[in-house]
């Protein structure tokens, strides 16, 4: 079984400023991807960053960089020099095998 | 290179109709998942299926839903005898062969059902 835990319902964030999104996991699997989406209020899931659990460097993507801390389960999203358009919900999703499960998410404002 | 195609966007049933959601996967993609996103809620599992086959229906209610991924077409999620409770997004993910445990998932931008 795996299981995904986001544990901040919601976040408040200043411009320009950075904020850290939690992410912690559980999983049998020895192979496994973590990923970050984000889902802006018009609804589609967009793709930010993608982990691999025998990626030995953390992941970044323009302002997003994951935190890949394997021996803790955790794999918090970082973004940086937050933007208005970053507001939005935030979900983590891990991928074993022939599974893909996703958290309960993390509502981001950005505030001006 | 098309995305992930979903349809209908939005569909609007009364209750007992059935409803029928389409997906067409990226060109290439053997692998397609759905997923509910109930409002303010994440995305919860519903199936995971290949080419002519249903490898995970773990996440499907027992009864009034199914899915399916044939050979020539898109994937069907299928509900019938809706009721209210069904009113959701419906969401699409497919990925490449040879992908099963890594690789992102590939969404459509989802089928929002409403049940009246």
């Amino acid at each position: 079984a795996q299981k995904i835990t986001q544990t901040q319902p919601g976040m408040f964030v200043q411009e320009k400023e950075a904020v850290t999104l939690d992410c912690t996991y559980d999983t049998s699997d020895q192979s496994y991807g973590l990923f970050w989406y984000k889902q802006p209020s018009s609804g589609e899931m967009i793709f930010l960053i993608y982990q691999g659990s025998y990626d030995e460097q953390n992941a970044t993507e323009g302002r997003y960089s994951l935190n890949f801390q394997k021996a803790r389960k955790s794999a918090n999203l970082v973004i940086s020099a937050s933007q208005l358009g970053d507001s939005a919900m935030y979900f983590c999703a891990m991928r074993g095998y022939q599974k893909v499960t996703f958290g309960t998410g993390t509502k981001l404002q950005v505030i001006p | 290179n098309a995305g992930v195609m979903q349809n209908p966007r939005h569909l609007v049933r009364r209750r007992g109709q059935e409803a029928r959601l389409r997906c067409s996967p990226m060109k290439g993609h053997s692998h397609v998942y759905w997923y509910r996103q109930l409002p303010e809620e994440g995305l919860k599992f519903m199936v995971y299926l290949q080419k002519e086959n249903i490898i995970d229906e773990s996440g499907m209610p027992k009864e009034r839903f199914s899915a399916e991924f044939p050979k020539e077409g898109p994937s069907i999620l299928r509900i019938q005898q809706v009721v209210r409770g069904d009113s959701a997004a419906y969401f699409c993910a497919s990925s490449p062969i040879g992908q099963e445990n890594t690789g992102e998932l590939f969404f459509g931008e989802g089928s929002r059902l409403t049940v009246l």
